[in-house]
């Protein structure tokens, strides 16, 4: 079973630039989480979709924004980049919706370099 | 708001020897779990606790967990180098939304 797939892997942009990353969730998976790591402020939580409902949103501005489509697939976008934003960006995919009873299963990330 | 607080955030060890990571939190979840990041990599699942008393092995770890207390144990028995890693443990606030410890590195010499 292939796992949770993150394209692309890396990415370099510029100030004032977007970037759209895209996540293919494990097969059957229907709930996408994305996440925030930096060394600064650790792993922060982005949002979350299901059935293409954005069903939580953590604290980040509005320039953050995500989509679901029908297959689960998920993509996250980031528009007037900072370099703040600067950050591996990690997806995740699980099976239920209240509270997984197995874990969320993370993808390799996409590391996003803002110049 | 949920609080997650690991620690020690660095822990350097012998190998062969034993030691302890804690994960506490501030609000009440019946769910935490305890991931593994190598440099570079992703977070690799290592257990689902999921009530009081929960207590899961594997290999040389062993995870625990007091809800009453608010309290998660990572435990390394005899540690080898191949356990050099970052721990995280996360708690579950709602839905699928994890809030994450800050992480422990581990660094185990020989």
């Amino acid at each position: 079973k292939a796992g949770v797939t993150q394209t692309p892997r890396y990415l370099i942009k510029t100030r004032g630039q977007q970037v759209t990353l895209s996540c293919s969730p494990i097969s059957g998976h229907r709930s996408v989480s994305w996440y925030q790591q930096t060394p600064g402020q650790g792993l922060q939580f982005l949002f979350e979709y299901f059935s293409e409902t954005q069903r939580n949103k953590g604290n980040f501005p509005g320039r953050f924004s995500g989509r679901q489509f029908s297959n689960s697939r998920s993509e996250m976008n980031v528009s007037t980049l900072e370099l703040g934003d600067s950050a591996l960006y990690l997806c995740a995919s699980s099976l239920s919706l209240q509270g997984p009873n197995s874990p969320l299963h993370f993808g390799n990330g996409t590391r996003l370099t803002v110049t | 708001e949920l609080k997650v607080e690991q620690n020690p955030l660095f822990l350097s060890m012998q190998e062969g020897k034993n030691y302890t990571i804690y994960c506490n939190y501030s609000t009440t979840s019946d769910r935490l779990y305890w991931y593994r990041q190598d440099p570079g990599k992703s977070l690799e699942s290592l257990f689902v606790l999921l009530s009081n008393g929960a207590v899961k092995q594997e290999g040389r770890l062993m995870a625990s967990l007091d809800t009453k207390a608010r309290l998660s144990t990572l435990h390394i028995t005899a540690a080898v180098h191949d356990l050099s890693a970052t721990y995280f443990c996360a708690v579950l606030e709602y839905g699928n939304k994890l809030v994450f410890g800050a992480g422990t590195i581990l660094r185990v010499k020989s």
